[in-house]
């Protein structure tokens, strides 16, 4: 596609159901990024794949998330027994992968998760 | 831990004026980013500086970078009040793996007419 692609685009859920949040890459983009920002803060990593693998985690907050990306291309970020305090944007990027590292990152325009 | 950290926070200035934002990193970096975000949704990138470059431009944009400081700046001139908006710089380490971008809590820049 044109951009970085993520659905919904707003959610609204009651607390302690799942939710699964989408992201579809530029094409032929090998990183994908998933990123939490709650209201007037800045950017909270989540996780990083490189292809289909995930060499870093780090970032996911607890076992009620998880991410998985297949055929290197779309991913999904799984929130399990939603709570009031996953309410943040979740935003996802992609970019190339060069030798020397990483390029520029294309942001998609983010799932908006309200849990209610 | 945050990697990169801009300052000032917020920064309100006149139409006309330059914006002066700075940012500071822990470790080694293979190339910093900044990134400009309209209305908390997604972010649009600005410039990319190499670890072995100490300034860029791109239009009304300047960027430095002192890796002896771990630091860098964004100037924009003749400031608009399209240029309102929060900046963010974001960093790429060399841990000889993951590519993974690391940002800052941003400056929110507000440019009065």
């Amino acid at each position: 596609g044109a951009g970085v692609s993520q659905s919904p685009s707003n959610k609204v859920t009651e607390k302690g159901k799942d939710v699964e949040l989408r992201c579809d890459p530029i094409s032929g983009h090998t990183a994908l990024y998933w990123y939490r920002q709650s209201l007037g803060q800045g950017l909270e990593f989540l996780i990083y794949f490189q292809g289909n693998s995930a060499p870093d985690k780090s970032g996911l907050p607890s076992d009620r998330f998880s991410a998985e990306r297949t055929g290197g291309s779309v991913s999904t970020l799984t929130i399990q027994r939603t709570q009031q305090e996953d309410s943040a944007v979740y935003l996802c990027a992609s970019s190339t992968r060069t030798i020397t590292g990483a390029v520029e990152a294309f942001f998609g325009q983010g799932t908006r998760l309200t849990v209610v | 831990s945050q990697q990169g950290e801009e300052d000032p926070q917020a920064l309100s200035i006149q139409e006309g004026e330059n914006a002066t934002m700075n940012c500071s990193y822990k470790t080694s970096i293979n190339n910093l980013q900044w990134y400009r975000q309209n209305s908390g949704r997604g972010l649009v990138h600005l410039i990319l500086i190499r670890s072995n470059e100490r300034e860029k431009h791109s239009g009304r944009l300047r960027v430095t970078l002192d890796t002896s400081k771990k630091s860098s700046s964004l100037l924009i001139t003749a400031s608009r009040a399209a240029d309102t908006a929060s900046y963010f710089c974001a960093t790429v380490i060399r841990d000889g793996g993951a590519d993974g971008l690391t940002f800052g809590k941003g400056t929110h820049l507000i440019i009065q007419p």
